[in-house]
């Protein structure tokens, strides 16, 4: 069964500061999404990372993919307040289920 | 706005009731998945369709069911409600195939009393 873990949980953080959220995921898979979610909203997606070696970018977060250490990361750069929020990644199975992982609250400090 | 639209927005119910979830996808968009998140479970997968067809089956209780319709549009049952069903529920659609980008829905925040 596939299982899902981000660290770290919850991430205080300065502005300007980068820093790393970690997504490990236990079997093999070929699909690999990050969410960020605003407090009392929806979940807005951010990146879908579907190869070994992908890596995206969006402004200030980049994500990456290693299928084979079963790893994603989601990186930010020079943090700004506005990036405070919870981040999900995600994992499709093989069959085709999506299994999330707990979220990382993110707060970042003026 | 993702475009996808969910109703109603909130709902609130007594246990071992029933209540209908509805969804309409984007525009062109042949997938529905419906989720759970709870502050106890997190975020769970409960089901997807494509195109009408069950595509793929989470976490999904047997007291819920869904359902895709010909129009696309996708309702989510959930019945004998019980206190621990209390959540918000969101809707994703996508063009399709595996690995889409996934377009939410604003929930139906559910409240069982």
């Amino acid at each position: 069964e596939l299982k899902v873990e981000q660290n770290p949980l919850f991430l205080s953080m300065q502005e300007g500061k980068n820093y790393t959220i970690y997504c490990n995921y236990s079997t093999t898979s070929d699909r690999l999404y990050w969410y960020r979610q605003d407090p009392g909203k929806s979940l807005e997606s951010l990146f879908v990372l579907l190869s070994n070696g992908a890596v995206k970018q969006e402004g200030r977060l980049m994500a990456s993919l290693d299928t084979k250490a079963r790893l994603s990361t989601l990186h930010i750069t020079a943090a700004v307040h506005d990036l405070s929020a919870t981040y999900f990644c995600a994992v499709g199975d093989r069959d085709d289920k999506i299994i999330f992982g707990k979220g990382t609250r993110l707060h970042i400090l003026p | 706005d993702s475009g996808v639209t969910q109703t109603p927005k909130h709902l609130i119910t007594a246990t071992g009731q029933r209540v209908t979830l509805r969804c309409s996808p984007r525009s062109g968009d042949l997938s529905v998945y419906w989720y759970q998140q709870s502050l106890d479970q997190g975020l769970q997968f409960l089901i997807q369709y494509y195109n009408g067809e069950e595509r793929a089956k989470g976490n999904i209780l047997e007291r819920f069911s869904a359902q895709q319709f010909p129009d696309l549009h996708s309702e989510l049952n959930l019945s004998s409600l019980e206190l621990g069903d209390s959540a918000l529920y969101f809707c994703a659609s996508s063009a399709g195939g595996t690995g889409s980008e996934q377009f939410f829905g604003p929930g139906t925040r559910l409240t069982v009393l």
